[in-house]
């Protein structure tokens, strides 16, 4: 138990549904991610909040809008996802999101996604 | 920009050792991250390394080199349930962790 918590776990959509994924944790951390993980392929960070405010959004498409109602609360909002979208969806969370080097993230388990 | 490059794949018998490698290349350097993943699980936090030389954490070890733009993860008295993968990581500038693509390791009796 790493204290952020994602749910569903699995989720299979259609490219016309919209769906969420949500992502809580319990550390008291004041900054928030969504990371996309494919096969293979590193870790794409996707979105960073701080504080609530969004401080990164890296060059990821609308149909993936993200949201932050406070600091332990992470929500991805989907809709009109393409088969390619398919991975797996990570939250992690730290301390505070800056330029100080040991900014250690702890990870969600994930949330594994099939687009059809 | 950022790169990070370690082995896709690794093999290893319980009870021995497996160094697993990673280079990186950064606009500026603010330490190296390693991270154990599980398949199916979170990633968890192993080390940081920030400064050159080797740094002991029971069965695992992390060593660095900055002049060379080196990391590796040394993994002691293998144990069965060490089989996961492996990513190395660089902060890539405010908020940003880069991350390699990981390296499997898989452990055999």
């Amino acid at each position: 138990e790493t204290g952020v918590t994602q749910t569903p776990r699995h989720l299979v959509m259609g490219m016309t549904n919209k769906k969420s994924l949500k992502c809580e944790q319990h550390l008291g951390h004041n900054a928030m991610y969504w990371y996309k993980q494919s096969a293979k392929k590193p870790l794409e960070l996707m979105f960073v909040y701080n504080f609530k405010e969004q401080t990164e959004n890296n060059s990821v498409p609308s149909r993936f809008s993200p949201e932050c109602p406070n600091s332990s609360h992470l929500f991805l909002h989907l809709h009109t996802l393409q088969p390619e979208d398919s991975a797996l969806y990570l939250c992690a969370s730290s301390q505070e999101a800056a330029a100080l080097a040991k900014n250690i993230q702890y990870f969600g388990a994930g949330t594994r996604l099939s687009v059809l | 920009g950022q790169n990070i490059d370690q082995p896709t794949e690794m093999t290893a018998t319980e009870g021995a050792i497996v160094q697993i490698n990673c280079t990186y290349q950064t606009s500026g350097f603010n330490g190296l991250f390693w991270y154990q993943q599980h398949a199916g699980e979170a990633p968890t936090f192993l080390s940081y390394n920030v400064l050159d030389g080797l740094e002991e954490k029971g069965r695992f070890s992390s060593f660095l080199s900055r002049s060379k733009g080196y990391s590796y993860l040394l993994l002691k008295e293998l144990q069965m349930k060490d089989s996961a993968s492996y990513l190395c990581a660089v902060p890539g500038g405010y908020n940003k962790l880069i991350f390699g693509a990981g390296t499997r390791l898989a452990v055999h009796p």
